[in-house]
Order: structure tokens, then sequence, then C-alpha cells
């Protein structure tokens, strides 16, 4: 992957509320594709990952994430949201050939409140 | 348990000082990279490792280096010469691409302050 782009970085939201948080990538290769959330002062925890197959993918905590080659997206989804999923999330991909490092978006921050 | 620590959690440097991060994994990966963030960046690769004595620099190698004397173990030593050193450092792990999925772990992370 060449660049990850998320196109908002900050998505405000009331609980039980639906989510979309947007990731756009670019790419001359093939890409695995890659979602992970940050709660504060602590690491990243993968959500979900695209490697091929369903371009559907259910990740934990009820999310899920859907791969568009055409338009090179790739969306991260909840249809009812909580105020424990308020966290900092990265879309990230990497070129599917052996020991390429991953490329990261700058992060959308979730804030969920009731 | 399996997985990837980092020690310090939190790490204070008077400016002028080396100080080295360091980083563990028991999880018989192969790779194992250094990642850098800051607020509104994302994270940024340092440098990254795939076997033993081996690593190739990332996108801001400057000012930063590493060692690989242990298939577990990946320090990173942050130089007098690095001009921001202040950020959350972070460390992964991953499986090399070939044996599946080659996705990476994470550890919790190094929080990096200069006084």
């Amino acid at each position: 992957a060449q660049s990850v782009t998320q196109l908002d970085s900050q998505v405000p939201v009331f609980e039980e509320a639906p989510v979309e948080l947007r990731c756009n990538y670019s790419s001359s290769v093939s890409v695995y594709l890659f979602w992970y959330v940050q709660y504060p002062n602590q690491g990243l925890q993968l959500l979900l990952k695209y490697l091929s197959g369903s371009t559907l993918v259910k990740g934990i905590n009820g999310f899920e994430a859907e791969f568009n080659k055409s338009q090179t997206s790739f969306h991260l989804r909840k249809p009812s949201v909580h105020i424990s999923d308020t966290a900092e999330y990265f879309c990230a991909a990497m070129n599917n050939q052996a020991g390429t490092a991953l490329i990261f978006g700058k992060g959308t921050t979730l804030s969920v409140s009731s | 348990d399996g997985g990837i620590t980092q020690s310090p959690k939190y790490l204070f440097r008077k400016e002028g000082q080396n100080v080295t991060l360091s980083c563990e994994q028991n999880l018989n990966h192969d790779a194992m990279y250094w990642y850098r963030q800051d607020p509104g960046q994302g994270l940024r690769l340092i440098y990254y490792s795939q076997i033993v004595n081996d690593f190739q620099k990332g996108d801001i190698a400057e000012g930063y280096s590493v060692s690989r004397e242990k298939k577990e173990s990946f320090p990173l030593t942050v130089t007098s010469a690095q001009k921001n050193p202040t950020a959350f450092y972070l460390c992964a792990s991953s499986r090399l691409a070939g044996e599946g999925t080659d996705t990476q772990y994470f550890g919790p992370g190094t929080r990096l302050t200069v006084l």
C-alpha cells in the first residue's frame, strides 16, 4: 500500500446509534487491510482484517467492515454503539508481499455519548 | 500467556541523553517493528526486523537505533540526535508472510517525555 486515508478525524455519535468510520487506500498491488482500536494510553488491538475471500468481514465487539476494490475503500461499521466503544480507530494496509510493513491512517476518534 | 511486553510504561529523559526502550515477545514471531505515535498523525514506522541480526529503516529512522540479537527482543534506542523524541512508542510483532496472516500484534506502549 502507498497511502491510507481516514476521512474523518472525529466522529461523535449517541449511544445505540449506528456508526461508519471511513477508510480509503491507494495501492498498485493487492493489499491486506486491517482495523485496529486504541483505548487511551494503551497499545493497538486488532478489530478485524481482510486478506481475501468474502468482502464483508466481521470482527470483535460487533464491528464489521466491507472491502470495496473498485472504490478502494474499507469502511468500518457498527449498527449500535456503546459508550465503551469510545476510542481511537486506525485503518491500516499492507501489500500482500513478504515482509512489508503496515501503512496506517491518521486515526478517527469515535466519541459515544448518552 | 503469549504476548508483547514493553518497558517502562513511562520514561522521562533529559535533553542530550540516550534512552533505550525495551520490547520482548514470546509469540515466536520472526518479525518485529517499532512505531512512533504523535497526536493526529497516526503511527509511523521507525525500524523493523524480519530475522535476528538484521533490520531495516522505516520512514522516520533518523535519531534512532535498534538491535536484534535475539528473536524475542528488539530494543529501541532514542539517541540525542532525535530532535523531538517526546511521543508514544509502540512495538509490534508478526509472523512473516507465507505463514499465514502476517497480522501485527502490538505491545502496550512506552510514553517518552523529554524534560
